[in-house]
């Protein structure tokens, strides 16, 4: 299956500052999410928007999703060092079932330097 | 909330044995789990899909033959790795996704597989 594109791969950033990652897909899709990974653990959903959705907030996350221009962003505000982990897009595409068959994008790796 | 546990989080094998690997939701029935690999610093490409009661579904280019899926309960799935070579030495992550709420899948927090 084809994967996004997300972009920074990596991304360094002081304590206190916004991240911002930016990722990329190819199909029309029914929802977007971000999980979250830390180093050789499991991954841990963070937020779902729906294709009908255009941003959504969770605490310190704000997602965005552009259907027309096929991206989404995910922004951590008031980032802390806990924050350091890889972050994924994964999208559900249209025609499967809500939740089914998520296509995971290339990930950015987000080191927050105390 | 939802937790998945997956046994063991580590194994080492010799080439050439079988390695099996648990995937249960603990706190909710699952009809479907997918199985993932995960090469170090990569994505996550899904291996397969697996249906409680019946065969599962694997993705283009994976063997089944290789890596044999069975999903007996509600509860649990397993990946059986067949005649490991170091080639398969990766990081396999499954996830459930629940009866109630097929938005969101539930990942376990992975097994690192290493054939010597």
């Amino acid at each position: 299956s084809q994967q996004g594109e997300e972009d920074p791969q990596a991304l360094s950033i002081q304590e206190g500052e916004n991240a911002t990652m930016n990722c990329s897909y190819k199909t029309s899709i029914n929802n977007l999410q971000w999980y979250r990974q830390n180093s050789g653990r499991g991954l841990v959903h963070l937020i779902l928007i729906r294709s009908n959705e255009r941003e959504k907030h969770s605490g310190r996350l704000r997602v965005t999703l552009d259907t027309s221009k096929k991206s989404s962003s995910l922004l951590i505000t008031a980032s802390r060092a806990a924050d350091t982990a890889s972050y994924f897009c994964a999208t559900a595409r249209l025609g499967e079932s809500s939740g089914d068959k998520l296509t995971f994008g290339t990930g950015t790796r987000l080191a927050v330097r105390p | 909330g939802a937790v998945v546990s997956q046994h063991p989080s580590r194994v080492i094998c010799k080439s050439g044995t079988s390695v099996k690997i648990e995937c249960r939701s603990l706190d909710f029935q699952a009809t479907t789990m997918f199985w993932y690999r995960q090469f170090p610093k990569k994505s996550l490409m899904l291996m397969a899909t697996s249906n409680e009661g019946s065969k599962a579904t694997y993705e283009q280019g994976v063997e089944k033959d290789k890596f044999l899926i069975n999903h007996a309960s509600l509860t649990l799935s397993t990946l059986t790795v067949t005649s490991a070579h170091p080639e398969d030495s990766s990081f396999y992550i499954c996830s459930a996704m629940a009866i109630a709420n097929t938005d969101t899948q539930y990942f376990g927090p992975g097994t690192r597989l290493t054939v010597l």
